[in-house]
């Protein structure tokens, strides 16, 4: 009954390799979104699409690439990654196509860069 | 620039008591405020959600209030449970498809 879930919940990787953190949502929902949670525990919000398009990508590395291959799917890959990526990502999603709507959270991917 | 502070950053009471939560934010051109609740290594659930419009929500022993015009939201939590320990935020939300901007928190800790 997971209505938001990613994988992996841990992922540890050296420096320079290329990842990927995928997130799925069962609950029919338009607009999904990628957050970083920093050591600070500070959130902040990444990229959001809504039905497959990308419409908010914050000032992020073009290292970092979301795909959408359909509306209940949004998957991140990181390129050649960098220490200051070690973070906890967190997908969420939302009913309809903006902001206004109660947000719902994945369980968040730990990611630990060497 | 939207700016969400919380104070204070962390909180330890008694198990029984009411406490309050409070969330400001530095533009009061806001659709709604939701808050959330995040435990050790887990997401985040969302509490309530106050629409500009609405003064306050209420859910069981949680209560928040917005207040727009001071720019500030609070949350009573009464008769406050060791299970209610946890971190809890604060979301300001704009319309549309502008970007939410997250306060850091208040962590909470019940004591038995």
């Amino acid at each position: 009954d997971t209505a938001v879930s990613q994988t992996p919940k841990y992922l540890v990787t050296q420096m320079g390799n290329d990842k990927s953190i995928k997130c799925e949502q069962n609950l029919g929902h338009d607009t999904m979104y990628w957050y970083k949670q920093d050591s600070k525990k500070f959130l902040k919000i990444m990229f959001s699409y809504n039905n497959k398009e990308l419409i908010i990508n914050e000032t992020v590395p073009n290292r970092f690439s979301p795909k959408s291959p359909d509306k209940a799917h949004l998957n991140l890959h990181i390129n050649s990654l960098e220490l200051g990526d070690s973070a906890v990502y967190f997908c969420a999603s939302t009913p309809g196509g903006s902001y206004t709507d109660t947000q719902y959270f994945g369980p968040g991917t730990r990611l630990t860069v060497l | 620039k939207q700016e969400v502070t919380q104070i204070p950053a962390a909180l330890s009471v008694p198990e029984g008591e009411n406490l309050v939560l409070n969330c400001s934010f530095t533009d009061s051109a806001i659709y709604n405020l939701q808050w959330f609740r995040q435990d050790p290594g887990k997401g985040l659930t969302s509490l309530l959600l106050i629409q500009s419009s609405q003064r306050e929500q209420t859910s069981g022993r949680l209560n928040a209030s917005l207040d727009k015009s001071s720019g500030r939201s609070t949350l009573y939590i009464a008769a406050s449970q060791p299970g209610d320990s946890a971190t809890y935020l604060c979301a300001a939300q704009p319309g549309g498809y502008q970007k939410v901007t997250f306060g850091t928190g208040t962590k909470l800790q019940v004591i038995p």
